[in-house]
């Protein structure tokens, strides 16, 4: 069975850090991987696709790299807006990652 | 305005049947793959299934294979989803989402604003 691991499951931090999100799969996929940012009450929003290109409209503060069976998602100069789960997708969806804000 | 719709959710008893649409505006409905992806109270994501532009290829998940059926209407723009043996885990906001290519590969970069399916006696 496929299965993506998210980690951390809740991250906490000041305006303004560095999040990094970690994402592994129990095999490889390659870079067919997609990174997407859900907000309570929203539809979630494509942020990533094939391990590092950006959506339409994402800006360069999200980043995405990896390849086979680990891939991170990094989230610059964290802002009130950046509140949200996150997700990993291959196949399945990860677990999620809860980014707050301190 | 380019958007995607769903309807037909609602209050179904254990065993029971549904019918999902999503209704896609403003698109070349026929030239992208489509899914359903749900979100259960207080759980995470799922992508439960997939079909191509042209109706091909097919994706289910585990959860739902043999239960649910996926399938689209080219010349009305819409994509359902035909929900049987319907159980209490199934209860989950269902959202529609249009892929980025015709083939089904999780890039999704439109998304409907979910229909909510409740199964409960």
């Amino acid at each position: 069975e496929f299965v993506l691991t998210q980690s951390p499951a809740t991250l906490s931090l000041s305006p303004g850090e560095t999040a990094t999100l970690s994402c592994r799969a129990s095999q490889s996929v390659g870079n067919q991987l997609a990174w997407y940012q859900h907000k309570p009450g929203q539809a979630p929003r494509l942020l990533i696709y094939d391990t590092s290109k950006r959506a339409t409209g994402i800006p360069a503060r999200f980043s995405g790299s990896g390849s086979g069976t680990d891939f991170t998602l990094t989230v610059s100069s964290l802002g009130p807006e950046d509140v949200a789960v996150y997700y990993c997708l291959a196949v399945s969806f990860g677990g999620g990652t809860k980014v707050e804000m301190k | 305005e380019v958007k995607l719709m769903e309807s037909g959710g609602g209050l179904v008893q254990p065993g029971g049947s549904l019918r999902l649409s999503c209704i896609a505006s403003g698109l070349n409905f026929n030239t992208y793959g489509m899914s359903w992806v749900r979100q259960a109270p207080g759980k995470g994501l799922e992508w439960i299934s997939g079909l191509s532009d042209s109706g091909d290829g097919t994706f289910y998940s585990a959860s739902v294979k043999g239960r649910f059926v996926i399938s689209r209407d080219n010349s009305r723009n819409t994509l359902f989803l035909q929900m049987n043996s319907l159980r209490g885990d199934d209860t989950a906001i269902y959202y529609c989402a249009k892929d980025s290519d015709p083939d089904i590969r999780g890039y999704f970069d439109l998304w409907g604003q979910g229909a909510l399916v409740i199964v409960s006696s």
